[in-house]
């Protein structure tokens, strides 16, 4: 079963900051957080991971509670190119498989 | 830099008939991995190819086999297909890990599976 948390759906303006938030309240600390996404008809596609400190890519942003039991993907300016499903995944390093749940499916609007 | 690729695009077969897909992997990668979607549903892990061996395996039955061929590409088959295999096939690859290190899985446009 996925370790991880996520609300079904969303929705966000064009051009708005998208916010996506994972629950892993059980991950432990050798554990790294993924994201990876999937555009309609199309394989997933990796985004971003962090293990602790926050993390940034020319994609998004990856912020990560203290405590490491939340994190949330930042898309800072969401076009009608990201309206996909997002997928948080907790991997430890060493492990081979992605564990995925149900993801978000984010649509984003004009 | 081709990425990953797989065929067919889809796929249509009868109950209890046999199929194989086939991955070819990213260049410079080294291990395959495959999954399967069905509609609506995240990706489930089938198994992964490493060095020609399976190394892992998901909770899939043996009718599901690979094969991974000395230049990394991969086949998926089969065997006694049942309607609940109707699905999208995708295959990943990635390079063999780091100890301790995960290294990110590139996927495929899958292979759409359909079972009447």
């Amino acid at each position: 079963d996925a370790k991880t948390t996520q609300p079904p759906s969303m929705d966000c303006a064009e051009g708005r900051a998208a916010n996506l938030p994972c629950n892993h309240s059980t991950i432990s600390g050798n554990e790294y957080v993924y994201w990876y996404r999937q555009i309609h008809s199309q394989g997933p596609q990796y985004i971003i991971h962090g293990l602790k400190n926050n993390e940034t890519n020319e994609m998004a942003s990856l912020i990560i509670t203290e405590d490491r039991k939340s994190s949330t993907l930042i898309l800072p300016h969401a076009t009608l190119r990201d309206t996909a499903v997002y997928y948080c995944i907790v991997i430890r390093g060493s492990q081979g498989n992605l564990i995925f749940g149900k993801g978000t499916k984010l649509s984003v609007k004009p | 830099d081709a990425g990953v690729t797989q065929s067919p695009t889809h796929l249509i077969k009868t109950r209890g008939q046999q199929v194989t897909l086939r991955c070819s992997p990213k260049s410079g990668h080294d291990t395959v991995s495959w999954y399967q979607q069905a509609l609506g549903q995240g990706p489930q892990f089938i198994f992964q190819y490493y060095e020609e061996e399976e190394r892992q395996r998901g909770n899939f039955p043996d009718r599901f086999s690979g094969h991974q061929f000395p230049n990394y590409s991969s086949e998926l088959n089969v065997n006694a297909l049942l309607l609940g295999d109707s699905a999208l096939y995708l295959c990943a690859s990635s390079l063999e890990r780091r100890a301790g290190i995960y290294n990110e899985q590139f996927f495929g446009p899958g292979t759409r599976l359909t079972v009447l």
